[in-house]
């Protein structure tokens, strides 16, 4: 199947700090990829769709302006976590359309907030 | 999307068949029904997935039901690394975005 990468795999920052997480689409084009949070023990929630070239959607509860989405490519799409706080650590994951009927996701980001 | 539900929890021996049940009674005519399964720590892995007819590969085959009210994803010599919480996900496509239940956790035991 189709490849999608995030770096970094695992990040640990100081509260009020601004962490920016990459994904990445390898050997596919991708107009749309999606952000989800896992939060332990809990099922995965989307944040956001994001669209090359254009403005991400955000679903209902997630500030726009505390999560920057960025879609600059067919390939990449980035995430940032603008002053972030203990209660932003979770586990981020990325997953991208391949232009056939399936998402494909990719490894995750683990957030540490101190 | 249409719900679907699972049960939380299943146990299958190592070399026997895993069948994990799925029901989306209320799926419409044109969503597909997706399977994924995340390993601790890592991202959802694609299974298969299939709008009306069986599926099969070297994963895992897909039993939908005639009525498609509900599902059955067979993986048919399970082993220890199977072991995971495996989604059943009723979608449009791909280009729209997949809503995650709680899932079936799978222990595959020696």
């Amino acid at each position: 199947g189709a490849v999608v990468s995030q770096h970094p795999s695992r990040v640990i920052c100081k509260s009020g700090t601004s962490v920016k997480i990459e994904c990445r689409s390898l050997d596919f084009q991708a107009t749309t990829m999606f952000w989800y949070r896992q939060f332990p023990k809990k099922s995965l929630m989307l944040m956001a769709t994001s669209n090359e070239g254009s403005k991400a959607t955000y679903e209902q509860g997630v500030e726009k302006d505390k999560f920057l989405i960025n879609h600059a490519s067919l390939t990449l799409s980035t995430l940032t976590v603008t002053s972030a706080h203990p209660e932003d650590s979770s586990f981020y994951i990325c997953s991208a359309n391949s232009g056939e009927d399936t998402q494909y996701f990719g490894p995750g980001t683990r957030l540490t907030v101190l | 999307d249409a719900k679907t539900t699972q049960p939380p929890s299943m146990d299958c021996a190592e070399g026997r068949a895993a069948n994990l049940p799925c029901n989306h009674s209320t799926i419409s005519g044109n969503e597909y029904v997706y399977w994924y399964r995340q390993i601790h720590s890592q991202g959802p892995q694609y299974i298969i997935h299939g709008l009306k007819n069986n599926e099969t590969n070297e994963m895992a085959s897909l039993i939908i039901t005639e009525d498609r009210k509900s599902s059955t994803l067979i993986l048919p010599h399970a082993t220890l690394r199977d072991t995971a919480v495996y989604y059943c996900i009723a979608g449009y496509n791909a280009g729209n975005m997949l809503t995650f239940g709680g899932g079936t956790r799978l222990m595959v035991k020696p």
